[in-house]
Formats: structure tokens, C-alpha cells, sequence
């Protein structure tokens, strides 16, 4: 089974400070997601990459930035966190068009609090 | 683009029969239906998925309406291990690379003891 592996549960943070999340795949997957979800706003579209050094803009991107050096590796970060950004962060991993189904595997979730 | 709509919530008792609803009227022909859940405290996860013909699996059965403009996902014995966020997700974006989630609501599942 693929295996989607986020760094941290729980994070609390200082306004202002420099965040990372990270997320993990194991299953060679091109294509990896960070979602975050608020209550009542379900799952909104921050980042997504298509390959190894490949980024492309969410819904939400203002405020964050994001990573991806190694295929398997894809970082969410928080430049200056605010606390508008307290929410729970949902990264994903997908397969690729071409093969029969190409669906999601998230991660646990990081509920992050800036504080 | 397909447009979704499924109820804000519902209620089962443990081991009845569970009906979710899930409208999808402006879905093409060739879009796959995805069905999503999320237990308290996780990330979404993978129910069934399916294109035309109702489909089965370990987890839960979906049926297809001949026009595609709805489906329902029946889960045969609720338990309440099965209370959860449960997405309807026709693909309402495509990008280069493959299907595009984009996740509503949901319907939330209590699940009676």
C-alpha cells in the first residue's frame, strides 16, 4: 500500500516564525499535494507538483511556498506564519494520467496553531 | 466542469443500511465517480470508484444512474467505525497530468450504537 507519511500530528508555532512541513511517499508517485482544511471550507488547494522540482499554485498559495528536491519528498512552508494560518495541512500523493485510476493517498494531517 | 451536491449530513443506527446521495448532473461521459471518506482525526481515504455500472467492494457498494447524473454510496451494515466525512468527487478539474480533486463538504455520517 502506498504510504504517505507527514512529519509532524501537532505543531504550535510563534507568529512570525519560519514553518516546514514535511511529507513523505514511498511509492514513486510524479505528482504530490498540500491541501489545507478549515471547518466548514472543506479541503482547499495550496501547492501541487507535478515532478521533481516542479511546483504549481493552489487555490490558497499567498503566504506559503513549497519544495520538492527529492521525488518522494515535497515541503510546505510558512514563510512568516500568521495566526490566520492555524488550520490542519493534508498532504497527497497521486499516480499519474495513463494508469487505470489514478487516485489520491493523503497523509495523517499536522494540525499546526500559531500562536 | 461537474458540479456536485451531497447532504450535509445524516444519521444511521449501528448494523442498518446506510444511502448516500450524491448529485452530479453536468458530469461528461467519461469522468470516473470517486468516493472519499474522512474518519475523525485523518486524511481522506479511498472508498470505491466507478464509471458506469454499479461496483463493489470490501468496503461499500456504488450505484450508478443510467443518466450518470447521480450515485449513491451504500455501506450494507453501518458500524461505528464507519462515522465519517464521506466525498462525492466526479472530476470538477483536469490538469496535465491527471484528475484534480476537488473536495466539498461531504456528507457527515453519525452512526447510532
Amino acid at each position: 500500500d502506498v504510504k504517505v507519511t507527514q512529519s509532524s500530528r501537532y505543531l504550535v508555532k510563534r507568529t512570525g516564525e519560519k514553518v516546514f512541513l514535511e511529507c513523505v511517499q514511498d511509492m514513486d508517485h510524479e505528482n504530490m499535494f498540500w491541501y489545507r482544511q478549515d471547518p466548514g471550507l472543506g479541503l482547499r488547494l495550496i501547492y501541487f507538483s507535478y515532478d521533481v522540482k516542479m511546483k504549481e499554485k493552489g487555490d490558497i498559495p499567498e503566504g506559503y511556498s513549497v519544495s520538492r528536491e527529492k521525488k518522494e519528498r515535497f515541503s510546505l512552508i510558512l514563510e512568516s506564519a500568521s495566526t490566520n494560518q492555524t488550520s490542519m495541512y493534508l498532504c497527497a500523493s497521486r499516480v499519474t494520467l495513463g494508469t487505470a485510476f489514478y487516485g489520491y493517498t493523503f497523509g495523517s494531517g499536522t494540525r499546526l496553531t500559531v500562536v | 466542469d461537474a458540479k456536485t451536491t451531497q447532504p450535509n449530513s445524516m444519521e444511521s443506527n449501528e448494523e442498518e443500511p446506510v444511502h448516500l446521495p450524491c448529485n452530479h448532473s453536468t458530469i461528461s461521459g467519461t469522468d470516473y465517480i470517486h468516493w472519499y471518506r474522512q474518519l475523525p482525526s485523518q486524511g481522506p481515504e479511498y472508498v470505491i470508484h466507478g464509471l458506469t455500472s454499479n461496483v463493489n467492494n470490501r468496503m461499500a457498494s456504488l450505484a450508478i444512474a443510467e443518466d450518470r447524473k447521480s450515485s449513491t454510496l451504500i455501506l450494507h451494515r453501518a458500524t461505528l467505525r464507519d462515522a465519517a466525512v464521506y466525498y462525492c468527487i466526479p472530476p470538477e478539474r483536469w490538469d496535465n497530468y491527471g484528475q484534480n480533486f476537488v473536495f466539498g463538504p461531504g456528507t457527515r455520517l453519525s452512526v447510532l450504537p
